[in-house]
């Protein structure tokens, strides 16, 4: 059974600061991922997509991948409380499939 | 572009009856998945479809369950008989180009709760 796993949390993180979520999975032989943001009664929507080992950078947010380890990492620089919200890890299978974690909710504190 | 549509938003039935959600995925998209969210197990993706093809539906929990794709723009995800653990979120998305490389789009999704 292919799996995402992601801490429920909430985590909460001062505004202003770095926060950091982070994601594990079982499929091996994944090569796409993505960071969804879903706020509370509304539908997920793309934040990051990674594809290749290292960092890739898109304004306050970098996401991290290190498929050795099976495991990527959203991070959001400069927190706003608009941040908060539920982030959810997504991975693309070898069969096409895209699952999902169940997703780690975020609360910046003003 | 509208971006995807589900219909109904919101479905309040009782346990027995029939259920079927509906989606309108963007124009131009090929590829289509059917996700259901609940609190305990989060986003789960039921069903998916490539150029109207079914090409995994092992995420359907059982035969109550049924997804049709007529043509590239018209989508039906069927609940026969509904029970109340069916109640949850259903999404919609659809994506463009390669499999697994293209964002997905979501619909608003359609809440479901069965008495």
């Amino acid at each position: 059974q292919k799996e995402v796993e992601q801490n429920s949390g909430p985590l909460s993180v001062p505004e202003g600061a770095i926060a950091s979520l982070n994601c594990t999975y079982s499929d091996r032989v994944s090569q796409s991922f993505f960071w969804y943001r879903q706020y509370s009664g509304k539908s997920p929507e793309l934040i990051m997509s990674i594809y290749s080992n290292g960092d890739k950078e898109d304004g306050r947010f970098t996401a991290q991948l290190n498929k050795a380890s099976q495991y990527v990492s959203l991070l959001i620089r400069d927190s706003q409380p608009s941040d908060s919200a539920t982030y959810l890890c997504a991975v693309g299978l070898r069969d096409d499939k895209i699952i999902f974690g169940k997703g780690t909710r975020l609360h910046i504190l003003p | 572009d509208a971006g995807v549509i589900q219909s109904p938003r919101h479905e309040v039935t009782e346990m027995g009856q029939e259920v079927t959600l509906r989606c309108k995925p963007i124009s131009g998209h090929n590829s289509l998945f059917w996700y259901r969210q609940t609190m305990m197990r989060g986003l789960e993706l039921l069903i998916y479809f490539n150029n109207n093809v079914p090409i995994d539906d092992s995420g359907m929990p059982e035969d109550r369950f049924s997804a049709k794709m007529p043509n590239a723009s018209f989508s039906t995800l069927k609940i026969q008989p509904s029970e109340p653990r069916d109640s949850a979120v259903y999404f919609c998305a659809s994506s463009s180009g390669l499999l697994n490389t293209g964002e997905l789009f979501f619909g608003e999704g359609s809440r479901l709760t069965v008495l």
